[in-house]
């Protein structure tokens, strides 16, 4: 069990700039979300997928933003026109829910992603 | 909307000293209730969470954290604290239906002084 992985771990990019970012989750894990975290904040949740499907997205999640999950395991998320304002660490966690008792319930987060945006 | 307050921003505790961080939580129902931690360059580590019975949770690295709901908090202790427990904390709920979001607190930052 390698963890959740994130790549890559620092992005510098100039405004108007399209940037991808890829998440590996925990082999097992069915789940996978997608975090922002600004300087000063906790994290604020983005979106989430259950295998390949896209069931939650917060209003954060403006349409430059997109998210995908293909095969039910690594996501991307996607930022076009980068602006300076989505400099940002982004998180990815993922979980997997053996059964319905939300005692297994546990996320589990990645290093993130830097993103800067100059 | 669910929102989670962290009232201290920054707590700065002595070595060996014990350790409160506050939590207040605004929801319509319960929620689920957690503490994570985030070290530099470290990803948000779980250290405890409430579901329902025992209002007293015990988590990981000699963590405690007592929910009440007549206060709406969720406070994490830890009797004495070690040099390594500097870092971030946040406390974070989500719902009890199906939603998977998780509201996490703007945290407090842990400094231990020698």
């Amino acid at each position: 069990d390698t963890g959740v992985s994130q790549d890559p771990r620092h992005k510098i990019t100039k405004r108007g700039q399209n940037v991808t970012f890829r998440c590996d989750p925990i082999s097992e894990h069915n789940r996978l979300y997608w975090y922002r975290q600004t300087l000063g904040q906790g994290p604020e949740f983005l979106t989430y997928f259950q295998n390949e499907a896209q069931l939650e997205k917060s209003r954060l999640l403006s349409d430059r933003f997109s998210a995908e999950r293909p095969k039910g395991s690594f996501s991307t998320l996607e930022i076009q026109r980068t602006e300076q304002g989505d400099s940002a660490m982004y998180l990815c966690a993922s979980s997997f829910l053996l059964t319905r008792d939300p005692r297994d319930y546990e996320q589990y987060f990645g290093p993130g992603t830097r993103l800067t945006v100059t | 909307a669910q929102s989670v307050t962290q009232p201290d921003i920054h707590i700065t505790v002595s070595e060996g000293a014990s350790l409160e961080l506050r939590c207040n939580y605004s929801y319509g129902a319960t929620p689920y209730l957690f503490w994570y931690v985030q070290s530099p360059g470290q990803g948000l580590q779980l250290l405890l969470k409430y579901f329902s019975g025992d209002t007293l949770v015990q988590g990981i690295k000699g963590f405690e954290a007592e929910f009440k709901r007549s206060q709406s908090s969720f406070n994490l202790r830890k009797p004495s604290v070690h040099w390594s427990d500097a870092a971030e904390y946040f406390c974070a709920v989500k719902s009890r239906g199906g939603y998977q979001k998780v509201t996490f607190g703007t945290g407090t930052k842990l400094q231990v002084i020698p």
